[in-house]
């Protein structure tokens, strides 16, 4: 098993729908969260990042965090055309080493 | 500022050949990182540095050597290339104090080897 797994899609949503991204871990040291964004043929970059449990809220972004159960989302309301990227979750405990999840590509349609 | 930089931008090698990638930062950052991205598999890290004069191994470092140039510069070196080293290699780096985990992203490298 790998220490993160994330929802493989592709995904396509109409423009406006409400979208989940979702990923678990299974190493219990990790206590940083983040998303990244990457759009085609760019490098990623960090989207939103949280390190309790619970929701963070920025604009029509929503990062949740639920340590019990060991999983991460992201909700992406309102979703816009500009939002198609590929999401990485990613995270890390105490050393300096992200671990990333393989990414799901989100197309959104107008 | 120009955040993190890398050269060249596209690569085609035959096997066997050799090629050094760079990676510059310019946000007196004390982490650098490679990674290679390949459809399917995520990113996964090849090496890294952690502070100025030292490197360590990630997932997958075989057929892959790091230089550490200066706080800098962090370079990563393929000897003798082989297809499956077909792939986009990022380089990255972060501020590495405390709980300064973000880390920013160059542009990447697309490197074919035939």
């Amino acid at each position: 098993q790998k220490e993160v797994e994330q929802d493989p899609g592709p995904l396509s949503v109409p423009e406006g729908a409400i979208v989940s991204l979702n990923c678990t871990y299974s190493n219990s040291a990790f206590q940083y969260f983040m998303w990244y964004r990457q759009y085609s043929r760019k490098g990623p970059e960090l989207l939103m990042y949280t390190y309790s449990s619970g929701n963070k809220e920025d604009g029509r972004f929503t990062a949740q965090v639920d340590k019990s159960s060991k999983y991460i989302s992201l909700f992406i309301r309102d979703s816009q055309p500009s939002d198609s990227a590929t999401y990485l979750c990613a995270m890390t405990g105490a050393n300096s080493k992200l671990t990333f999840g393989k990414g799901i590509t989100l197309s959104v349609r107008p | 500022n120009a955040g993190v930089t890398q050269t060249p931008k596209f690569q085609v090698l035959k096997t066997g050949q050799s090629m050094t990638l760079q990676c510059a930062q310019d946000m007196n950052h004390n982490s650098m990182y490679w990674y290679r991205q390949d459809p399917g598999m995520g990113l996964r890290l090849i090496y890294y540095s952690a502070s100025e004069g030292t490197t360590d191994k990630g997932e997958v470092p075989n057929g892959y050597n790091v230089s550490r140039l200066n706080k800098r510069e962090f370079s990563l070196r393929l000897e003798s290339a082989a297809p499956s080293q077909t792939s986009v290699y990022f380089c990255a780096s972060r501020e590495g104090t405390g709980a300064t985990w973000e880390q920013f992203f160059g542009p990447g490298t697309r490197l074919t080897v035939l």
